[in-house]
């Protein structure tokens, strides 16, 4: 079946450390995004990237960093620059460009920093 | 700014209490209004998508429909099966490539 996979669900960080997500799609999607999700406040975009080997700033790009190298991966590196990395982390794709096509997402990552 | 405001945040409904929900936004031009469902430790599916005012989907017990100004999701004789987040999303003005979500409300449908 195809879909998005990401890894691990669950991840512990020591303050200080960097930690990256997986996020791995089957879709053949041409673009794929990085959302934060905390308590009470909707999906927050992170990183974006439309095609290969190009990606864009979200709103919160701050103490994250993405590569895309691949068309079915799309890593996401929480540095230690990221102050409050608490969160559960959502990784999506779209055919093409989120306004013009549905989001498909992943099953997500929670990441506590002890 | 583009905003997306979801009203009510928590909803509690007795099963076959119909009930609605509230998606308001500000945004120039719409192009395109997307429901999406979550439930608890998982990612959103998607629901629907509505493109302009007076356009209406069904899909069970759920009708979203969409007016200039705001969207309405619909839930007729819910289910306990229909406890969930609902989450609504736009395009933003600045790109095309990025959605901006509301916080969701969250429906609970006891038996």
């Amino acid at each position: 079946d195809g879909g998005i996979t990401q890894s691990p669900k669950y991840l512990f960080r020591k303050e200080g450390q960097n930690v990256t997500l997986s996020c791995e799609q089957n879709l053949n999607h041409d673009a794929m995004y990085w959302y934060r999700q905390d308590p009470g406040q909707g999906l927050r975009l992170i990183y974006y990237s439309q095609i290969v080997n190009d990606f864009q700033k979200g709103d919160i790009a701050e103490g994250y960093s993405v590569s895309r190298e691949k068309k079915e991966s799309f890593p996401l590196t929480v540095t230690s620059a990221q102050k409050n990395p608490t969160a559960f982390y959502l990784c999506a794709s779209s055919k093409d460009r989120a306004g013009a096509n549905v989001l498909t997402f992943g099953a997500g990552s929670r990441l506590t920093v002890l | 700014e583009d905003q997306v405001t979801q009203s009510p945040e928590a909803l509690r409904l007795q099963e076959g209490e119909s009930s609605s929900l509230n998606c308001s936004y500000t945004v120039s031009g719409l192009r395109g209004l997307f429901w999406y469902r979550q439930d608890p430790g998982k990612g959103p599916e998607f629901l629907f998508t509505l493109y302009s005012a007076g356009e209406e989907k069904e899909k069970e017990r759920l009708k979203a429909t969409l007016t200039k100004k705001e969207s309405f999701l619909h839930i007729t004789a819910p289910k306990p099966e229909d406890s969930a987040t609902y989450l609504c999303a736009v395009p933003t003005t600045d790109s095309w490539g990025k959605l901006q979500f509301g916080a969701g409300t969250q429906v609970v449908v006891t038996p």
